[in-house]
């Protein structure tokens, strides 16, 4: 079983629906949880990182943590063209810095 | 502005060749990291640093190297390029070590071994 999973995609949403995106993870001692979003031939960068339980909302974009099922999730409101991409799932186990990074899930907004 | 640079964007290397991939930011993070990314294996962490003199391996350490002898710079060098080290690099930094800093990644090299 891998650390961290994501469905591989794609993902196809209709412009304007909502995308769900979900992650996995096995190390219960895992703290904090980072969406990236990365660009075909770039570099990722971060959406938002959650480490609550519940939802936290940044304008578009919805993280979602539920720690005892052990899955955080990412919705995007209202998908646009622009938000295709690949979407990287990263966990934080334990003290310090580290990511382990889920293997990411493209999605593929059509107009 | 602060940032993170990569060099060379694109490195073309022969089986063998000992090649040193070059990291540098302006944010004066403590902490630098160095991943790789394939296909199907997403990122996966190569080395880390979490200040000067002090380095630590990932999860696919074998067959590199790193040191870390300013805040600046983490050089990543493959000792004996091979195949299997084709790849793309990313370098990436956060300021602290607490469970929360975000890491902010540079542009990436591109890496070929013939």
């Amino acid at each position: 079983q891998k650390e961290v999973e994501q469905n591989s995609g794609p993902l196809s949403v209709p412009e304007g629906a909502i995308a769900s995106l979900n992650c996995t993870y096995s190390d219960r001692g895992s703290q904090s949880f980072f969406w990236y979003r990365q660009y075909s031939g770039k570099s990722p960068e971060l959406i938002m990182f959650i480490y609550s339980n519940g939802d936290k909302e940044d304008g578009r974009f919805t993280a979602q943590l539920n720690k005892a099922s052990q899955y955080v999730s990412l919705l995007i409101r209202d998908s646009q063209p622009s938000d295709s991409a690949t979407y990287l799932c990263a966990v934080n186990r334990a003290a310090g810095n580290k990511l382990t990074f889920g293997g990411g899930t493209r999605v593929l907004v059509k107009p | 502005d602060a940032e993170i640079t990569q060099s060379p964007r694109h490195k073309i290397t022969e089986t063998g060749r000992q090649v040193t991939l070059a990291c540098h930011q302006t944010w004066n993070h403590n902490n630098m990291f160095w991943y790789r990314q394939d296909l199907g294996h997403g990122l996966r962490l190569i080395h880390y640093s979490y200040g000067v003199q002090d380095t630590n391996k990932g999860e696919v350490s074998d067959g590199y190297s790193v040191s870390r002898s300013n805040t600046e710079d983490l050089p990543l060098t493959l000792e004996s390029a091979a195949s299997s080290q084709t790849s793309v690099y990313f370098c990436a930094s956060s300021e602290s070590g607490t469970h929360m800093e975000t890491q902010y990644f540079g542009p990436g090299t591109r890496l070929l071994v013939l």
